[in-house]
C-alpha cells in the first residue's frame, strides 16, 4: 500500500523567509504532483514532476523530485502573505493516473 | 465559466437519506474521479472512471455508488447517508492519455449528514 507523508503538517513563517516542505512516499514512482488549496476552495495544480531529478519553478516556489530517495520537496523563497494556503503532494504509481495524496501542509505567512 | 462544475455546492441531509452529487465537465476529458476530503487529511479516492463504460472502485468505495451518464457527467450517490460521510467531496478530470497529466478539480460539495 502506498503511503504519502508530508511534513511539516503546519508551518507558520515570517514574510521574507525561506522554507522547505517535504513529501515522502513509500513505493517507487516517478510521477509526483503538487497542488495548492486556499481555504474553502478547490485544488489548483502547481507542479507536475515526471522523472528523477526533475525541478520546476514558478515564482517563489520550486519543486524537485528524487525518485531514489522517494522524496519531493517544495521550496519557498522569500515568502509573501499570498502564499498562505494548504499544499498537497500526490503520487501516482498506476498507469491510470490514480493519485494518492499526502495529508497536506498548512502554510501561514505572517507579515 | 468553470471547466469542472459540481452541484450542489452545499448539502445538509439526514441519516438514512439517499443523495446524489453531480459533476459535469467541459474539458472533453475521458477520465473522471470522485474524492473525499476530511479535515486534516488529504484527499482519498472513492471511485474513478476512464470512460463511459468503465467504472472502478477506489480506496474508500463502501457506502458509495457512481454513474457515468456521459463523457461529461459523473455522479456520486450515497445510498443511505451516515454521519461519518460528512466531508468535502471533489470531482476531478484528466485527459484520456492522462498518466502524465495533472488532474483538474471541481469546486467541491460540502456535505453534512445529521
Amino acid at each position: 500500500e502506498l503511503k504519502v507523508e508530508q511534513n511539516p503538517l503546519f508551518l507558520s513563517m515570517q514574510e521574507g523567509k525561506n522554507y522547505t516542505i517535504y513529501c515522502n512516499y513509500s513505493t517507487t514512482s516517478d510521477r509526483l504532483y503538487w497542488y495548492r488549496q486556499d481555504p474553502g476552495k478547490s485544488l489548483e495544480s502547481l507542479f507536475v514532476l515526471l522523472s528523477n531529478g526533475a525541478v520546476k519553478q514558478e515564482g517563489r516556489l520550486m519543486a524537485s523530485l528524487d525518485t531514489k530517495a522517494r522524496l519531493s520537496t517544495l521550496h519557498i523563497t522569500a515568502a509573501v502573505h499570498d502564499l498562505s494556503a494548504t499544499y498537497f503532494c500526490a503520487v501516482d504509481i498506476s498507469a491510470g493516473n490514480m493519485l494518492t495524496f499526502g495529508g497536506g501542509t498548512r502554510l501561514m505567512v505572517k507579515p | 465559466d468553470a471547466d469542472v462544475t459540481q452541484t450542489p455546492r452545499n448539502r445538509i441531509t439526514k441519516t438514512g437519506k439517499r443523495i446524489m452529487l453531480e459533476c459535469s465537465q467541459t474539458k472533453g476529458h475521458d477520465r473522471m474521479y470522485w474524492y473525499r476530503q476530511d479535515p486534516g487529511l488529504g484527499l482519498r479516492l472513492i471511485y474513478y472512471s476512464f470512460d463511459v463504460k468503465d467504472i472502478n472502485k477506489g480506496e474508500i468505495s463502501d457506502g458509495y455508488s457512481v454513474s457515468r451518464q456521459a463523457q461529461a457527467k459523473f455522479s456520486l450517490s450515497l445510498e443511505s447517508a451516515i454521519p461519518n460521510q460528512t466531508a468535502l467531496y471533489f470531482c476531478a478530470t484528466s485527459p484520456g492519455q492522462g498518466w502524465r497529466e495533472t488532474q483538474y478539480f471541481g469546486p467541491g460539495t460540502r456535505l453534512l449528514v445529521l
